[in-house]
């Protein structure tokens, strides 16, 4: 099946850095990437719509120049998290969409985010 | 909220038993979807089912889907150890995006 690959797999950092997550699509080619949020014991949440070559559509109350995403390929988005502060720590998904296959989605391993 | 809202939220059983998790949903769909996540990992495509389907089966596992009463059920049966996970249904309307229930947290003793 589809594979896609999220990094990296967990990531510390201090507060009011800016860290990025990739995620790549590696034996396809995914013209819409998704990504989610989730706390512990939570569902996930849809952030924003990465659509190669264009703008990301964000979900309301996401703040676009907090999370900065880009997808500047087909196989590749990437979501930055800009001034990091302890309240962005969050367990971090994305996920592809292949058409050719139907509608289910493949889903990265996630990105663990811990910001002190 | 569009989300969707499963229950029950947590359910232990003993391997051997059927597991059943319940989804409800808000709005019209074109089809719903159940995943697995393992703690701390991505999720995994377990089934789909569309909006014309009422059933629908895979290995061990059996999902209905109730439109008029926008619910949908998954049934894990001869459940094992390895089962133990958190399952989410999603719900898509007419594009990918796909919008997650609360989740069922499962627990399998041996």
């Amino acid at each position: 099946g589809a594979v896609v690959s999220q990094h990296p797999s967990w990531v510390i950092c201090k507060s009011g850095t800016s860290v990025k997550i990739e995620c790549r699509s590696l034996d396809f080619q995914a013209t819409t990437m998704f990504w989610y949020r989730q706390f512990p014991k939570q569902s996930l949440m849809l952030m924003a719509t990465s659509n190669e070559g264009s703008k990301a559509t964000y979900e309301q109350g996401v703040e676009k120049d907090k999370f900065l995403i880009n997808h500047a390929s087909l196989t590749l988005s990437t979501l930055t998290v800009t001034s990091a502060h302890p309240e962005d720590s969050s367990f971090y998904i994305c996920s592809a969409s292949l058409r050719l296959l139907g509608e289910k989605l493949f889903f990265g391993s996630g990105t663990q985010l811990s910001v002190l | 909220s569009q989300q969707g809202e499963e229950d029950p939220q947590a359910l232990s059983i003993q391997e051997g038993e059927n597991a059943t998790m319940n989804c409800s949903y808000k709005t019209s769909i074109n089809n719903l979807q159940w995943y697995r996540q393992n703690s701390g990992r991505g999720l995994v495509h377990l089934i789909l089912i569309r909006s014309n389907e009422r059933e629908k089966h895979s290995g061990r596992l059996r999902v209905t889907l109730d439109t008029s009463k926008k619910s949908s059920s998954l049934l894990i049966t001869a459940s094992r150890a390895a089962d133990t996970a958190s399952y989410f249904c999603a719900t898509a309307l007419n594009t990918d995006k796909l919008i997650f229930g609360t989740g069922t947290r499962l627990q399998v003793f041996p």
